[in-house]
């Protein structure tokens, strides 16, 4: 069975463009969460989404966006882009929201010039 | 609240066992999670244990849980220095129906050969 994937794997922005993220799940996983990960932050949680619904959102500003599709797959979208912004973004994949295991795509490594 | 602590550092000789500590503090955890990330990598999913077990194996881990201190170990037997990563713990809390993880600053494992 395929793992999770994300595209692109690198990107290089300018600051104030924006930027969309890609996501695709493990066949059968319907549940999508986001998270960040930077040297000075760690690992955050930016959203989840489960049957094309946001079902819980992290404490980042509305620049900050994201989408899920009726095939499971999501989208993230960054815009107004800042320096800060730089971090590897990696998606996991579930069955379902709970108590279930989590599985981790490769990340998309976004750089803010 | 929701924290979860780790050692930034560990360092081992390859054929010893190596012991990563965590502690969390929201009590409603239903899962705890063990990620190994290396370098330029997403996160692999270790193990995970439930929050009504006090211990789990899985051929050279082991995790135990104590449940009444908010402690989670995961000890790796004959360490070898491909084990050398960064190790998270995460929880996943039980007070909602989600599956938002909170995760700890990773532990770095150096294995000397």
């Amino acid at each position: 069975k395929a793992g999770v994937t994300q595209t692109p794997r690198y990107l290089i922005k300018t600051r104030g463009q924006q930027v969309t993220l890609s996501c695709s799940p493990i066949s059968g996983h319907r549940s999508v969460s986001w998270y960040q990960q930077t040297p000075g932050q760690g690992l955050q949680f930016l959203f989840e989404y489960f049957s094309e619904t946001q079902r819980n959102k992290g404490n980042f500003p509305g620049r900050f966006s994201g989408r899920q599709f009726s095939n499971s797959r999501s989208e993230m979208n960054v815009s107004t882009l800042e320096l800060g912004d730089s971090a590897l973004y990696l998606c996991a994949s579930s069955l379902a929201p709970g108590p279930y295991e989590q599985y981790f795509g490769p990340g998309t490594r976004l750089t803010v010039t | 609240g929701e924290d979860v602590e780790q050692s930034l550092f560990l360092s081992v000789r390859e054929g010893d066992s190596s012991v990563i500590n965590c502690t969390y503090t929201d009590s409603s955890s239903t899962y705890l999670y063990w990620y190994k990330q290396e370098p330029g990598a997403g996160l692999q999913l270790l193990t995970y244990i439930f929050s009504n077990m006090d211990m789990k194996q899985d051929q050279r881990l082991t995790v135990l849980l104590n449940k009444k201190d908010k402690h989670l170990s995961l000890r790796i037997a004959d360490t070898q220095t491909g084990d050398s990563a960064i190790y998270f713990c995460a929880e996943m809390l039980g007070s909602s129906n989600t599956g938002k993880l909170i995760f700890g600053q990773g532990t770095t494992l150096q294995v000397k050969p």
